[in-house]
């Protein structure tokens, strides 16, 4: 049974401040990470893939990925009202065959004006 | 360039009734993917569907629910004899690159609400 865990949150974070959002996987043969942000009643918005250990940055959005310690987090920098979403953490498994990603249940992030 | 459609966005049915919901893909893309989201729930995989093949619908309930993607024509998830506990969003997704399942776009889902 694959799994993906997140903190249901909600996280508060101040305007301006750094948002961590965390997610852990429970598949050692994942091999592809994803976070999908959704705002309420939307559908989700990939913005940020991952596959290798290490950083990688786009923008404001950093995700960070670990797999010996089975572990991916999103960092959102200088946050703002509108980054204020439920986000997704995905994970795919390599030969996994053809079933879909799995999902985290989403971390809900507040960023307080 | 028109992302993934789903229709209708909101349906309400009574239970025992059929739920049909329709989603046509990114022009392009001839994987899709349906999901399920219940509230306060993570999304969770149904089906994997290529243009008239079922992939892998290790997701799907067993009874009431099946899917299809036609040769021509939106792919249809169809609830037959609804209950309750079927209220939720679904969600479909497409993507050009197949079984790498990489790169999904997201429609804008069907809120299916039985009464």
């Amino acid at each position: 049974q694959k799994e993906v865990e997140q903190n249901s949150g909600p996280l508060s974070v101040p305007e301006g401040a750094i948002a961590s959002l965390n997610c852990t996987y429970s598949d050692r043969g994942s091999q592809s990470f994803f976070w999908y942000r959704q705002y309420s009643g939307k559908s989700p918005e990939l913005i940020m893939s991952i596959y290798s250990n290490g950083d990688k940055e786009d923008g404001r959005f950093t995700a960070q990925l670990n797999k010996a310690s089975q572990y991916v987090s999103l960092l959102i920098r200088d946050s703002q009202p509108s980054d204020s979403a439920t986000y997704l953490c995905a994970v795919l498994t390599s030969g996994g065959g053809a079933d879909g990603l799995t999902f985290g249940k989403g971390t809900h992030l507040i960023i307080q004006p | 360039n028109a992302g993934v459609m789903q229709n209708p966005r909101h349906l309400v049915r009574r239970r025992g009734q059929e739920a049909r919901l329709r989603c046509s893909p990114m022009k392009g893309h001839s994987h899709v993917y349906w999901y399920r989201q219940l509230p306060e729930e993570g999304l969770k995989f149904m089906v994997y569907l290529q243009k008239e093949n079922i992939i892998d619908e290790s997701g799907m309930p067993k009874e009431r629910f099946s899917a299809e993607f036609p040769k021509e024509g939106p792919s249809i998830l169809r609830i037959q004899q609804v209950v309750r506990g079927d209220s939720a969003a679904y969600f479909c997704a497409s993507s050009p690159y197949g079984a790498t399942n990489e790169k999904l776009f997201f429609g804008s889902g069907t809120q299916l609400s039985v009464l």
